[in-house]
Order: structure tokens, then C-alpha cells, then sequence
């Protein structure tokens, strides 16, 4: 079954430290993972994907197929970062999302 | 990427009433996603409202509580029965997951308090 699990439900981190959220998924079939963002009072949006490869805001997530795992990493984390997040896993038409971490940047 | 709009966006309702939540998303889309998200929770898929035919309902989750329409392909209605205080949540529409798009839009939310 398609699982995605966020282990830290908080993590709080000093400005200018490095933040990485954990993120691990089950699913038997290939992958797509995401990572979503909820900042304070605005609807829910797209971070990144790993498709794409890309750096958001400064954010980065590999897939590691081996460890099952797509952690978001930020080498400097801004006051402006402090939001939640959620990595989710899409299975066909479908999306599984994980239970979420809420990020402080204090600072 | 897709303009989705939600009314109401909260209410406040006593116990054993109903509440119908609007979704409306300025293109045509095949599916539409209802999701809950509790206090403290993950989003729940709830059910998944395709044009032309039945949604379709995860499991916990059955029509006679969370009967859905899909009139047309920008709109789709959630009506929340029975309310009970444990239907407090944010309902959340939601399109997007394939075609086009490879990612999922989602509405402001609803927010629900049941007294």
C-alpha cells in the first residue's frame, strides 16, 4: 500500500542553519514524489518535484530509490521559510500526503 | 496551473444539520478531489468527483454522508450530512494529478466548525 511518512511533526531551526525535512514513502510501483507548502493564512501550493530537479526557494530534494526516501534539504534557512510541509506521493490519479512538519526558522 | 475557488470559506453549524461546499475551477478538468484535513492532521483523500459518473470514495468515507455532484466540468459540490462535532475540519477541493498536469491545485479550503 502507498504510504508516506513525515517522522518530525515539528522542527525549528536558527536562521542561516541548514534545514533538511524527512520524508519517506512506500510504493511498490515507480514514484512521483512532491513536496507542498502551507504558509501561514494561504492555500496550500507546490513546492517542488522530483521530476523536475529543480531548486525552489532555495530548496532541493533528491529521490532516493534505495532508502525510499525524497528529504527536503535548504542549506540557509530564511525567516520566510517557516511554514508546513508535506511530501506526497503520487500513484496513478492519486495523491498520498504525508502528515505534514511544521517549519520554524527563528531569528 | 488551475484557479480554484471554494465557498463558503468557513462556517459554523449545529449538530445534525448539512452544509454544501461549491468548488469552482476556471478550466475544464477531468477529476476533482475532495480532501479533509483535520486539526493537526494530513489531508485525507475523501473522494474523487469525475464528470459523467459516480465519485468515487475512499475507503471511511461513504455517499450518504459526503454525497457528491460534478454538474459540469469546472464545478463540483461536497455536501457534509449529519454534522457532528467530529466533522470540524477544513474541506479542501482539489484538481489537477494527470493530463496536463503533473501536480495537484488546491482551493482555499472550507472551514467547518460544528457545535
Amino acid at each position: 500500500a502507498q504510504r508516506v511518512t513525515q517522522p518530525e511533526k515539528l522542527l525549528s531551526v536558527f536562521k542561516g542553519a541548514p534545514v533538511e525535512l524527512k520524508c519517506n514513502y512506500s510504493y511498490s510501483g515507480s514514484p512521483e514524489l512532491f513536496w507542498y507548502v502551507q504558509y501561514s493564512r494561504q492555500r496550500l501550493q507546490l513546492l517542488l518535484r522530483h521530476i523536475s530537479r529543480e531548486s525552489i526557494k532555495g530548496f532541493t530534494a533528491d529521490l532516493n530509490k534505495g532508502e525510499t526516501s525524497f528529504h527536503l534539504k535548504k542549506p540557509f534557512a530564511q525567516e520566510e521559510d517557516s511554514a508546513m510541509y508535506y511530501c506526497a506521493l503520487k500513484a496513478g490519479n492519486q495523491f498520498y500526503f504525508g502528515t505534514g512538519t511544521s517549519l520554524t526558522v527563528i531569528p | 496551473s488551475a484557479v480554484i475557488s471554494q465557498k463558503p470559506s468557513r462556517d459554523i453549524c449545529q449538530r445534525g444539520t448539512s452544509l454544501t461546499i461549491q468548488c469552482q475551477v476556471d478550466s475544464q478538468v477531468t477529476m476533482m478531489f475532495w480532501y479533509r484535513q483535520q486539526p493537526g492532521q494530513s489531508l485525507t483523500l475523501i473522494a474523487t468527483a469525475n464528470q459523467g459518473s459516480e465519485a468515487t470514495y475512499e475507503s471511511g468515507f461513504v455517499i450518504d454522508k459526503f454525497p457528491i455532484s460534478r454538474p459540469n466540468l469546472t464545478f463540483s459540490t461536497l455536501t457534509v450530512s449529519n454534522l457532528s462535532p467530529e466533522d470540524s475540519s477544513i474541506y479542501l477541493c482539489s484538481v489537477g494529478g494527470g493530463g496536463a498536469y503533473n501536480e495537484q491545485f488546491f482551493g482555499p479550503g472550507t472551514r467547518l466548525t460544528v457545535l
